[in-house]
């Protein structure tokens, strides 16, 4: 079956340490992988997506993912974490034309000052 | 713009009694969704409208019902609600399909008791 996983429920990274939220997907096609952000007591916002072409996509706020086909990962970077950071991240995918969009369980992420 | 905007914020109901969630967009988006978010499960997609007139039923669309009246709204019914609908409903658009980034609504906290 296709899935998206996070296996981290929750990154915990010191300020302006790098930080890494964890994603990979089974397919059974090219997928479309995405990332958004849930600050507290509101709704998911983009954050970036891959669809074909370069393996490193950089979306908003100075995160970046590296499509990474081998490993079936799409992990999402950060060089320097922000406090401001700090709320829960989801992947999701798409494997096909037909296909709906999966979301993963979400990871929590907390930077500590 | 407003985006998505969802209607209530919060509901208590008791069990067996209906209510609808209201969700529209002003983006000329011409596909919507609904989800549910459960606590370590991630978003789970109830239903969605590819585009006006036509729904579609997602991962758990039991003991739900959706209409899309028109290109801006679409409305999410429960018949008769059970404390396993308690949950936080997102309602989200797109321009086309589940291949385009999808933008939230707030959020919709139901409880039902």
């Amino acid at each position: 079956a296709q899935s998206v996983a996070q296996p981290e429920d929750q990154v915990n990274v010191a300020e302006g340490n790098p930080l890494t939220v964890k994603c990979t997907y089974s397919v059974s096609g090219n997928p479309y992988l995405f990332w958004y952000v849930q600050y507290p007591n509101r709704g998911l916002q983009f954050l970036l997506k891959y669809i074909t072409g370069d393996n490193l996509v950089k979306g908003s706020y100075g995160f970046e993912a590296e499509f990474n086909k081998s490993q079936t990962s799409f992990h999402l970077k950060k060089p320097s974490a922000l406090v401001s950071d700090s709320a829960l991240y989801f992947c999701a995918g798409k494997y096909s034309s037909a296909s709906k969009i999966i979301f993963g369980s979400g990871t929590r992420l907390s930077i500590r000052p | 713009n407003a985006g998505v905007t969802q209607t209530p914020k919060f509901q208590v109901l008791k069990t067996g009694q209906s209510m609808t969630l209201q969700c529209a967009q002003d983006m000329n988006h011409n596909s919507m969704y609904w989800y549910r978010q459960d606590p370590g499960m991630g978003l789970r997609l109830i239903y969605y409208s590819a585009s006006e007139g036509t729904t579609d039923k997602g991962e758990v669309p039991n003991g739900y019902n959706v209409s899309r009246l028109n290109k801006r709204e679409f409305s999410l019914r429960l018949e008769s609600a059970a404390p396993s609908q308690t949950s936080v409903y997102f309602c989200a658009s797109s321009l086309a399909g589940h291949q385009e980034t999808q933008y939230f609504g707030p959020g919709t906290r139901l409880l039902v008791l």
